[in-house]
């Protein structure tokens, strides 16, 4: 089975930081990674599919990029209200494994 | 609304069984593939299982192969996950989950979960 390997695992920045996780796949899967952000005690949303395409409703800091086995979620200026644990997944075939996380804070 | 709703969780002895029930409403039930994915307290997102839109095809991930099946009612527009032969590391919050456009298969529609607790 393809591993999906995030890092880092937690980070902490200031507001107006451009944040950037990174997500691995053992096996290339295309682009067919998505990215998710899960805020405290709350269901996880979709913020990115395809690897780079922004979920409707989703604010333009957001955004991600690669192919392959190596992908980027970027946020460009963070904000209070992006304090989450954000997880990546592959979904071009089961097992549609998750990420490990990453949980970003405020500095 | 798009809505999927689940029932069933509960505290259960190692070893019980349980059967979970996710409820959808608002979109055409029988259009697309489901699944069911779990977090333990503290931890990150664990998926469990798949099931194709017309229950022909499932999947499962390893650690609950043989113990756990997913299946689904169209007529219903239920999802099931039949969990036997529990254990204490099950314990977690599940979440149904689909997709509600046909140009990708990520997730965008998530139930809010219910909690199982397997504990003695």
């Amino acid at each position: 089975d393809i591993q999906m390997t995030q890092s880092p695992s937690s980070l902490s920045a200031s507001v107006g930081d451009r944040v950037t996780i990174t997500c691995r796949a053992s096996q290339r899967i295309s682009n067919y990674l998505a990215w998710y952000q899960q805020k405290p005690g709350k269901v996880p949303k979709l913020l990115i599919y395809a690897a780079s395409t922004l979920q409707s409703g989703v604010p333009s800091r957001f955004s991600g990029s690669g192919s392959g086995t190596d992908f980027t979620l970027t946020i460009s200026s963070l904000q209070p209200e992006d304090v989450a644990t954000y997880y990546c997944q592959k979904y071009n075939s089961a097992p549609f494994t998750f990420g490990g996380g990453t949980k970003v804070e405020i500095k | 609304q798009v809505q999927l709703v689940e029932s069933g969780g509960g505290v259960v002895q190692p070893g019980r069984s349980l059967r979970l029930s996710c409820a959808a409403s608002g979109f055409t039930f029988s259009t697309y593939a489901l699944h069911w994915v779990r977090q333990a307290p503290g931890k990150g997102l664990e998926w469990v299982a798949v099931i194709s839109y017309d229950g022909s095809n499932k999947f499962h991930t390893d650690s609950v192969k043989g113990r756990f099946t997913i299946s689904r009612d169209n007529s219903k527009s239920t999802l099931y996950l039949q969990m036997n032969s529990l254990r204490a590391e099950d314990t977690a919050v599940y979440y149904c989950a689909t997709k509600s456009r046909p140009d990708h298969d990520a997730f965008d529609i998530w139930g809010q979960g219910t909690m199982v607790t397997v504990s003695s």
